[in-house]
């Protein structure tokens, strides 16, 4: 079954640090996003890929970079958290062929100390 | 930018009385509009898709849109006490989905 995994599910970081989340799929899909889920904001786009070694940014890139190096394979990279990062981020993939419908991961919570 | 408001914020409904949620979205070029559910600390899950104006039906799930009122509502018959969840509306243009704030459900038994 199709499938998109993330890891790790939940991580306390400190600020300043680096943070890394991973998002691995198995759908055969070229397309993969980062978003993040705060109260009140519903999803917002922070990088996608539509091919491996490729990124592009989305809605609200700052303080994050990502990373594809292959088609499965999708990271998050937050080179210095800060406190306001703290949120649930979440990875999906979709392709042309299925009118880009989105599957989406379990999520990522994240909390910056 | 597309913009997508929800309402209402939260909902209470008993079991087995309809459900319904509605989204407006900000100007008509999206290409078609989605329905996701969100149970607590979990991903999203696809309710319907529906890309013309009229009505679109998934199980217990019915989507309506009317783009010249820029306005997408969700149907839900008979909720049970599991349908209990945060409901998203998206608008989808190519790649790119834009999302609302969400409206929480809870279906009482």
């Amino acid at each position: 079954e199709a499938a998109v995994t993330q890891s790790p599910r939940s991580k306390v970081a400190v600020t300043g640090g680096k943070v890394t989340l991973s998002c691995h799929q198995t759908n055969n899909h070229d397309y993969m996003y980062w978003y993040r889920q705060d109260t009140g904001h519903g999803l917002r786009l922070i990088h996608y890929s539509y091919v491996a070694d490729s990124t592009e940014k989305g809605d609200i890139p700052d303080g994050y970079k990502a990373s594809r190096p292959s088609q499965e394979n999708f990271s998050l990279i937050l080179e210095l958290a800060s406190l306001s990062q703290t949120a649930v981020y979440f990875c999906a993939s979709s392709d042309r062929l299925g009118f880009y419908e989105q599957y989406f991961g379990p999520g990522t919570r994240l909390t910056v100390l | 930018q597309q913009k997508v408001q929800q309402s209402p914020e939260s909902l209470t409904v008993s079991e087995g009385a309809m459900a319904s949620l509605n989204c407006t979205f900000s100007d008509g070029t999206s290409n078609n509009f989605r329905w996701y559910r969100q149970h607590s600390a979990k991903g999203l899950e696809v309710l319907v898709s529906i890309f013309s104006d009229g009505e679109k039906e998934e199980g217990r799930f019915t989507a309506h849109l009317n783009r010249a009122n820029l306005h997408v509502s969700l149907h839900i018959r008979e909720p049970q006490p599991s349908d209990s969840a945060v409901y998203l509306c998206a608008s989808n243009m190519g790649y790119k989905l834009t999302f609302g704030t969400g409206t929480s459900l809870l279906v009482d038994p």
